[in-house]
């Protein structure tokens, strides 16, 4: 069976570029979060979509954005990039949002 | 003050042996309690989930959870050189907030042959 999917693996950008992540969730699952890990710290929630549907945001400026589409694949935009931006950001899928949320392996993302 | 807080570690063990991972938390409305492992540079992977007090068992890997004293553990038995890697405890709320996990910092385990 596939797991989450993220694409791409890693990207570079530059100060001020915009950027677009994407995830598909495992077959059957409706729900993804997206999450930042910054290097030696644990991932912090950014987004939660249900059945297309904003369920939860964290404490994220208005530059992240995410949507959910009907096959509930899913993308994350960031815009305006700062150097802090640069980490790994995680998509996770579950059934419904809830327990046993699956991740991927990442969008590790470079901001020079 | 963080919601989730746990020993950054590292965390050094002989081959064989038990290994005690521990988080403490702040916020009693958390209900459901989840370990993960991440090897470098991979996502993590839902190690064990529990959402009531007490010991839940999966092979050699055991959660527990203390909600009086809001302190959860995960042990490991017979710990094996495969095993290195960082261990995440991860929580959430009832209701709808339930799809919002807050992690601890992550424990680097190493576990020498």
């Amino acid at each position: 069976d596939a797991g989450v999917t993220q694409s791409p693996t890693h990207l570079i950008k530059t100060r001020g570029q915009h950027v677009t992540l994407r995830c598909s969730p495992i077959s059957g699952h409706k729900s993804v979060s997206w999450y930042q890990q910054v290097l030696g710290q644990g991932p912090q929630f950014i987004f939660q979509y249900y059945e297309k549907e904003e369920r939860g945001r964290g404490n994220f400026p208005d530059r992240f954005s995410a949507r959910q589409f009907p096959n509930y694949s899913s993308e994350l935009n960031v815009n305006a990039l700062l150097l802090g931006d640069s980490a790994l950001y995680l998509c996770a899928s579950s059934l419904d949002g809830r327990l046993g949320q699956f991740f991927g392996p990442g969008t590790r993302l470079t901001v020079l | 003050q963080k919601e989730v807080e746990q020993d950054p570690g590292p965390l050094s063990v002989p081959e064989g042996a038990i290994v005690s991972l521990n988080c403490t938390y702040s916020n009693s409305a958390f209900q459901y309690f989840m370990w993960y492992r991440q090897y470098s540079r991979k996502g993590p992977e839902l190690l064990m989930y529990t959402y009531s007090s007490g010991n839940k068992e999966d092979g050699r890997f055991t959660a527990q959870v203390d909600k009086s004293s809001k302190y959860i553990s995960l042990f490991i038995r017979d710990s094996q050189p495969s095993d290195s890697a960082t261990y995440l405890c991860a929580m959430s709320e009832r209701g709808n907030q339930g799809g919002k996990l807050i992690f601890g910092q992550g424990t680097e385990l190493s576990v020498k042959p």
